[in-house]
């Protein structure tokens, strides 16, 4: 079954520390992009990529970094610079060859800062 | 600038009854799409519906419409005969631009649904 999927499920790390969260789609999708949400709000745009090697930032890309070496895969790392990292974060992706090019979420991580 | 807003925060609704979930949005793009995702208690984000700017027509998905008044800005989700399993977070995103060469999706805020048996 093609998916995206996002791990660990739960994750716990000291403050200061970096972090980095797994992302992969079998899905075929040029396009992925990372989102966060905090408790009762909508998601907000971390970074997204159209194609491999090449991302942008998004509305809150700060203390965040991402790569796209592959076209399956886009990890996204929470630095030390990032003030407020406790959040729910997701991964999507989207082709544009499937007419309405909506986006495809996986199913996210807790990330907990302690 | 908010582009996407839901005003209903949280609704109840009785099963097997009809609930309609508002949504408004700005944009002075002529070409736009809207999306609505309902997510459940586990997190995941799950399409239910879209609507072009230029589609003539509603879009209906099942037990899923979508009230697009253009003029007005707004693009209800309408659920009928609601179920328990409806009892989520719903939320209301806007692209603007062509779908095939626009790639970021503006949420709103969400409206939490309490389906009442």
């Amino acid at each position: 079954d093609g998916g995206i999927t996002q791990s660990p499920k739960y994750l716990f790390r000291k403050e200061g520390q970096n972090v980095t969260l797994s992302c992969e789609q079998n899905l075929n999708h040029d396009a992925m992009y990372w989102y966060r949400q905090d408790p009762g709000q909508g998601l907000r745009l971390i970074y997204y990529s159209q194609i491999v090697n090449d991302f942008q930032k998004g509305d809150i890309a700060e203390g965040y970094s991402v790569s796209r070496e592959k076209k399956e895969s886009f990890p996204l790392t929470v630095t030390s610079a990032q003030k407020n990292p406790t959040a729910f974060y997701l991964c999507a992706s989207s082709t544009p060859m499937r007419g309405l090019n909506e986006q495809f979420f996986g199913p996210g991580t807790r990330l907990t800062v302690l | 600038a908010q582009k996407i807003t839901q005003t209903q925060p949280g609704m109840f609704v009785q099963e097997k009854e009809a609930v309609t979930l508002d949504c408004t949005y700005d944009t002075s793009d002529p070409s736009y799409g809207l999306f609505w995702y309902k997510q459940p208690s586990s997190g995941e984000m799950i399409f239910l519906i879209y609507q072009g700017s230029y589609d003539q027509q509603n879009a209906t998905e099942g037990r899923y419409s979508l009230n697009f008044q253009k003029a007005r800005k707004s693009a209800n989700l309408v659920i009928s005969a609601s179920q328990l399993g409806d009892s989520a977070m719903y939320f209301c995103a806007m692209r603007e631009g062509q779908k095939d060469s626009s790639y970021k999706l503006i949420f709103g805020s969400g409206t939490r649904l309490l389906v009442r048996p």
